[in-house]
């Protein structure tokens, strides 16, 4: 069955400080990830894409990796800012069968003063 | 500006109740979808458009409905609308139909629905 764990489920950090979300998949046939960051109260925005031939993408002071060999990703967050508080969701393309899209449950980020 | 926009944005009602959620979009993208977010587990996928009069269950279409009958909306229906429906649902939209996850999905502002 095709899954999309992440890690931790949540997570409070400080003001200036950096922090790795992670995203493991058993998703098979593979094409892209991509993290989408949603906000209290609105819908999830994408931040980032990676497909099987990239490893690292920045967008920002967001930093995201993918080893395609152990199908994990992370997203790291550099120099933490309050406005870094939401949830990030980690999502994979299954190749084929109509490109379904399998979503992670989410990263909870506070990020506190 | 190019948005998804979905009505309402909270409802309250009672079982049994028919009731419509809309969905607009003013991007002209071929592929619409709708979603669920629960506590827990996530965005499942209720039902998506591929386009105009195209449509095909998600992961969980039991209880909802949909039509496509103009590229623009795309509007969920609970024809009988039970508790176990309470939920924040989300419309989402994106350019092109093959290689969908190629390209991002833009996110309506969700509507939260309280069956009661």
């Amino acid at each position: 069955k095709n899954q999309v764990e992440q890690s931790p489920q949540s997570l409070i950090i400080l003001e200036g400080k950096n922090c790795t979300l992670q995203c493991n998949y058993t998703v098979s046939p593979f094409s892209n990830l991509r993290w989408y960051k949603q906000d209290t109260g609105r819908g999830p925005v994408s931040l980032t894409i990676m497909t099987f031939s990239e490893n690292t993408k920045s967008n920002g002071r967001y930093t995201a990796t993918l080893d395609a060999d152990t199908k994990q990703s992370s997203l790291h967050i550099t120099a933490s800012q309050l406005s870094d508080s939401a949830s990030y969701i980690c999502v994979v393309t299954v190749t084929g069968g109509g490109n379904k899209l399998t979503f992670g449950t989410g990263t909870q980020l506070k990020v506190e003063l | 500006e190019a948005q998804v926009t979905q009505n309402p944005r909270y409802l309250i009602t009672v079982t049994g109740k028919k009731l419509t959620v809309t969905c607009s979009q003013n991007m002209n993208h071929e592929y619409m979808s709708w979603y669920r977010q629960d506590p827990g587990l996530g965005l499942r996928q209720i039902y998506y458009s591929m386009n105009v009069e195209v449509t095909d269950k998600g992961d969980v279409p039991e209880g909802y409905k949909v039509s496509r009958k103009e590229k623009r909306n795309f509007p969920l229906i609970l024809e009988s609308p039970s508790p176990n429906q309470t939920s924040l649902y989300f419309c989402a939209s994106s350019l092109r139909v093959t290689g969908v996850g190629d390209q991002p999905q833009h996110f309506g502002d969700g509507t939260r629905l309280s069956i009661l």
